[in-house]
């Protein structure tokens, strides 16, 4: 089945310690989406690459970066996370990035931060 | 900017209920409306969505919404409730020109009751 795969799905860091997310994809989707999702909270936003073009939302702070090697992979880079970047962290993808467009969710991956 | 406005953060009805989950939108341009719903420790899962076609849109698991522009909502129905329907559901919002990008409530969580 096509699907949005999420590793791993829970991860434990340290205050401060780096870490990656991953996301990948068989939708052979063009566009992909890192999502922050807080207890109790709607998902928010990060940014999204449409291709290789990355897009990032104005209130996404620095230490959060992304990449897209290439189609199917997308990663979540925290640089330094701190207590409040504690959450489930979303990957989604969409076919085409028109507004009409399903996005397909992948399982997520819960971040804790000690 | 267009938002969307969930009321009530829970919701608790009987098994074989009616499920009536609201939603009201605000946008200057014709918005497209999605209903997700997430189960516990998973991604979101899209429900039915509002393209401009039908103003009824009938989705998955019996679910259906109405898009009511008069009263800017776009409200989730079920005729009758299964214990399985017990989850966390997000209404979205997207516009023309935002390559999906999606805005969501902050979600009303269904609890189904013997």
């Amino acid at each position: 089945d096509a699907m949005v795969i999420q590793n791993p799905r829970y991860q434990v860091t340290q205050f401060g310690k780096p870490v990656t997310l991953s996301c990948s994809q068989t939708l052979n989707h063009n566009v992909m989406y890192w999502y922050q999702q807080k207890s109790s909270q709607a998902p928010k936003l990060l940014f999204h690459y449409y291709d290789k073009d990355f897009n990032n939302e104005a209130d996404t702070p620095d230490n959060f970066q992304s990449r897209r090697p290439n189609t199917s992979f997308c990663f979540l880079d925290i640089r330094s996370p701190g207590l409040g970047d504690a959450a489930m962290y979303l990957c989604a993808t969409s076919r085409a990035g028109q507004p009409t467009d399903t996005q397909y969710f992948g399982p997520g991956t819960r971040l804790t931060v000690l | 900017a267009q938002s969307v406005t969930q009321l009530g953060s829970h919701v608790s009805v009987s098994e074989g209920a009616l499920v009536l989950l609201r939603c009201n939108y605000s946008s200057s341009v014709p918005p497209y409306l999605f209903w997700y719903v997430q189960y516990p420790n998973q991604g979101l899962q899209l429900l039915l969505k509002y393209t401009s076609a039908a103003t009824l849109v009938k989705g998955i698991n019996g679910f259906e919404a109405e898009f009511k522009k008069s009263e800017t909502s776009f409200h989730l129905t079920k005729p009758s409730a299964h214990m399985s329907d017990a989850a966390e559901y997000f209404c979205a919002v997207s516009i023309t020109g935002t390559a999906s990008k999606l805005t969501f409530g902050t979600g009303t969580r269904l609890q189904v009751t013997l």
